[in-house]
Formats: structure tokens, C-alpha cells, sequence
């Protein structure tokens, strides 16, 4: 079955050290991967994606994401974390064998501390 | 910069009644997406919708819902008969082309609370 994890409920980092949120995933075929961010109240915003070519990809609010097929990984990362970054990060999986349905990981809450 | 709109924000309902989650997707996107989030859980897919059709849906998108994309701008999510375990949070998404790499983007979300 196509899966996504993300090992940790929660990070926490201190502001101007670098980060990593962790997302392992399991699928068939080549993955499509994405990171979402959501804000208190607010809705689901899109950051970065992998569909090929470089294995790092760079997305929104200087965040990057580093696709290891080895290791079936999809890490988030930012090399100097804000207090603003604090809110919840979800990785996600386009299914090969169906439309588009994007399946979720749990989504790991970062807590930026100044 | 486009973005996905729903409406409303928070929708408060006895069960057994039926709810209306209203969207209103990009200009020009033409896939469409409901998904839902129970408080604490992963966001789940429910359906996925396309030229008028639905082109997949999960198990969860049983008969008591129904999408509907009534005009040229608005796609609703109907649930007929509200249960106490269909609260939670249905975020709206949609995506301009086919493609497995089309980023989908979503709304802000309805709180649905069924009491």
C-alpha cells in the first residue's frame, strides 16, 4: 500500500538554527512528493515538490527539500529557522495508480523557540 | 495571486441534517478535489472531480455525499445526512492540468461540527 510517514509528531528548534522535518515514504513506481504547510486557522499551503531531475528542490520562505531515492526520503529543510515557521508541516504522495488523490502523511508540528 | 475560496468558514449542524460546503476553486483550474481532516488525524482524499464527473473517490465518499459543480465557478460537497463522525475539517483543492506532478491548491477549509 501507498504510504507516507513522518516519524515525529513534533521539532523543536531554535531560532537561527537550521531545520529538518523528516517524511519517509512508500510507493510504487516513481513518487511525486510534496510539502504542505498550515497555519493556525488556515488552510493547507503548498511549499516545494519533487517530480524529477535535481534531487534538491528549493521552494517558498527559503525552504528545501531533499529527495533520496536510496533511502526513500523527502526531508524539509531550512538552514535558519524563523519563530514565524511555527505551525504544522505535512508531507505528501501522488499515487501513481489513481487520478491525482495526494496521500498524507500525519504532519509533524515545528515549534520555533526565540 | 489566485486562490481557492470556500465558504463557510464554520458550519455548525444537528445530525441527520444535510450541509452544503461551498468552494470556489482558481479561474482556470479545471481538476477538483475535497478532502477532509478529523481533529488529530491525516488529511484523508474523499473525491476528485473532472469535466463534470467524478473521476475517483475514496471509501469514505459514500452515498451520503454528493459534488455538484452547479455553474461555471462554484463546486460544493452536499452530505446528505450528517453523522457525529463526519465533523471535522473538508478543505477544497484544485489543479489547472493532468499531469501526476500538478501541484493541487487548497482552501482555507469549513469547519463542519455535527452535534
Amino acid at each position: 500500500a501507498q504510504s507516507v510517514a513522518q516519524p515525529e509528531d513534533q521539532v523543536n528548534v531554535a531560532e537561527g538554527n537550521p531545520l529538518t522535518v523528516k517524511c519517509t515514504y512508500s510507493v510504487s513506481g516513481n513518487p511525486y512528493l510534496f510539502w504542505y504547510v498550515q497555519y493556525p486557522n488556515r488552510g493547507l499551503q503548498f511549499l516545494l515538490k519533487y517530480i524529477t531531475g535535481d534531487n534538491l528542490v528549493k521552494g517558498s520562505y527559503g525552504f528545501e527539500a531533499e529527495f533520496n531515492k536510496s533511502q526513500t526520503s523527502f526531508h524539509l529543510k531550512k538552514p535558519s529557522a524563523l519563530v514565524s515557521d511555527s505551525a504544522l508541516y505535512f508531507c505528501a504522495v501522488r499515487v501513481l495508480d489513481s487520478n491525482y488523490q495526494l496521500i498524507w502523511g500525519a504532519g509533524t508540528k515545528l515549534i520555533i523557540k526565540p | 495571486e489566485p486562490e481557492v475560496t470556500q465558504t463557510p468558514s464554520h458550519q455548525v449542524t444537528q445530525m441527520g441534517q444535510e450541509v452544503i460546503l461551498r468552494c470556489v476553486p482558481i479561474s482556470n483550474h479545471l481538476y477538483f478535489y475535497w478532502y477532509r481532516q478529523i481533529l488529530g488525524q491525516k488529511v484523508e482524499f474523499l473525491v476528485s472531480f473532472y469535466n463534470n464527473e467524478i473521476s475517483e473517490k475514496s471509501e469514505i465518499f459514500d452515498d451520503q455525499f454528493s459534488v455538484e459543480r452547479p455553474d461555471g465557478s462554484n463546486f460544493t460537497l452536499k452530505i446528505r445526512s450528517t453523522k457525529l463522525e463526519d465533523s471535522a475539517m473538508y478543505f477544497c483543492a484544485s489543479n489547472r492540468g493532468p499531469g501526476q506532478g500538478e501541484t493541487q491548491y487548497f482552501g482555507p477549509g469549513t469547519r463542519l461540527l455535527v452535534l
